[in-house]
Formats: C-alpha cells, structure tokens, sequence
C-alpha cells in the first residue's frame, strides 16, 4: 500500500515536498515512480528512483524537482521547487513491479495528492 | 523521447461489445509496454504488462497484444464496469503514457 501527502494550495515560485509511505514491502527493494495528471488531463510520468540510487525526470522537471527516499521511514519523497501553474496536478507515487517480473509497470498506486499552484 | 499514440480518444461502447484500443509508439519499444484503467477520482490500475501479460485478479476478457511499434488493448465483452479511461504506458527507454481512450457508454 501506498499512502501520500503534502499536497496543497502554494504560490507560484514556491517549494513543497511530497511524501509517500509505503507498507508490505520496502521502497529501497523496487524502482518507485511518481506520475502526476493535470486537471482533467491525461497520465504523466514525472520521476524514477532507481534501487541503486540513480534518477530520472521527465524535461519539464529536471533541475526543479528531486526524487529521494528514507528507508528508515520507508517512504519516497518528492521535493518541487520553482513551481508553476504548469505544475498544477494530482500527484500520484508508484511501485515498480520488478520484484514480480513486471519491471517497468506500476503496480501499485497511492491514491493520490493534489498540488495546487496559484497566487 | 518515445512517443506514445493512442487511437481512438473516444469511443462509445455497449454493453456486450468487444472493444479494441491502439496504441503507437513512435520508435520500437519491444513488448516494454503495459495498460492501465483509471476512473474518475481513481488512481490508475494495471491491467497489461510485457505488452500481453494479464495482471493478477484482472479478468480474462481483458487482453493486450503487439510488439515493435504496435499494440492493442482489447475487452471481449464489455462489463458495466469497464467503462473507463485507458492509458497505455511505455518503458523501454525512460516511460510514457498515451494521452488515453475514454470508453463511454453507446
């Protein structure tokens, strides 16, 4: 199971980071993902924190938003700074499915955080 | 960046009816490619994976099949509850969805 949180309402220009804890598995054992959909919009992936520490972004993220993990806590975060109206989404975090030979499909979704940037 | 095509972006179905969606990739993907079903206020959920692997619990009526650049979702017989959106998703080189398919019903 997947749970996130630290969606809201934020400024254009501003910071937030997401959280999502994760539960019956670790998130350090599997690629997580993030993918985000606009307002009545369809699915984009945003990022990927590999197992091995290695990430990856989608352009229109790449040098704003960091993709990390506590293992410790078991949870993956998403820090998104210089946010935009453009950025404006339901942020939804993702499971790999690679520990069941479905590598590179997410399997296991949260419900989702709604990220609102508007002055 | 591979892009993903997914035809039609709509389409109006009845109960009973089988349905086929299609997917293009702009460059081959090999079988690195999965559907989802999402429904309003849902997250997305995983139907296909490796193009035409049935995901655990998802009912048989669902299939996918396709290699290369070419892929297709198809609902035997189409259940009330299939009436959703469908997105496919690459990941062979980095990942992409299709803009999805609206299935309504006729």
């Amino acid at each position: 199971q997947l749970v996130e949180s630290g969606g809201g309402l934020i400024q254009p220009g501003g910071s937030l980071r997401l959280s999502c804890v994760a539960s019956g598995f670790t998130v350090n054992s599997v690629y997580m993902g993030w993918v985000r959909q606009a307002p009545g919009r369809g699915l984009e992936w945003v990022s990927v924190l590999y197992v091995g520490d290695r990430t990856s972004y989608t352009d229109s993220v790449r040098g704003r938003f960091t993709v990390s993990r506590d293992n410790s806590k078991n949870t993956l975060y998403l820090q998104m700074n210089s946010l935009s109206a453009e950025d404006t989404a339901v942020y939804f975090c993702a499971r790999d499915g690679g520990l069941r030979g479905k590598i590179g499909a997410f399997d296991v979704w949260g419900q989702g955080t709604l990220v609102t940037v508007s002055s | 960046d591979i892009q993903m095509t997914q035809s039609p972006s709509t389409l109006s179905a009845s109960i009973g009816d089988r349905v086929t969606i299609t997917c293009r990739a702009s460059q081959s993907v090999s079988t690195w490619l999965a559907w989802y079903q999402q429904k309003p206020g849902k997250a997305p959920k995983l139907l296909i994976y490796k193009a035409s692997s049935l995901e655990s619990g998802v009912p048989s009526r669902f299939s996918g099949s396709g290699s290369g650049t070419e892929f297709t979702l198809t609902i035997d017989v189409m259940q009330p509850d299939d009436f959703a959106t469908y997105y496919c998703q690459q990941y062979s080189n980095s990942w992409t969805f299709g803009q999805g398919t609206k299935v309504e019903i006729k």
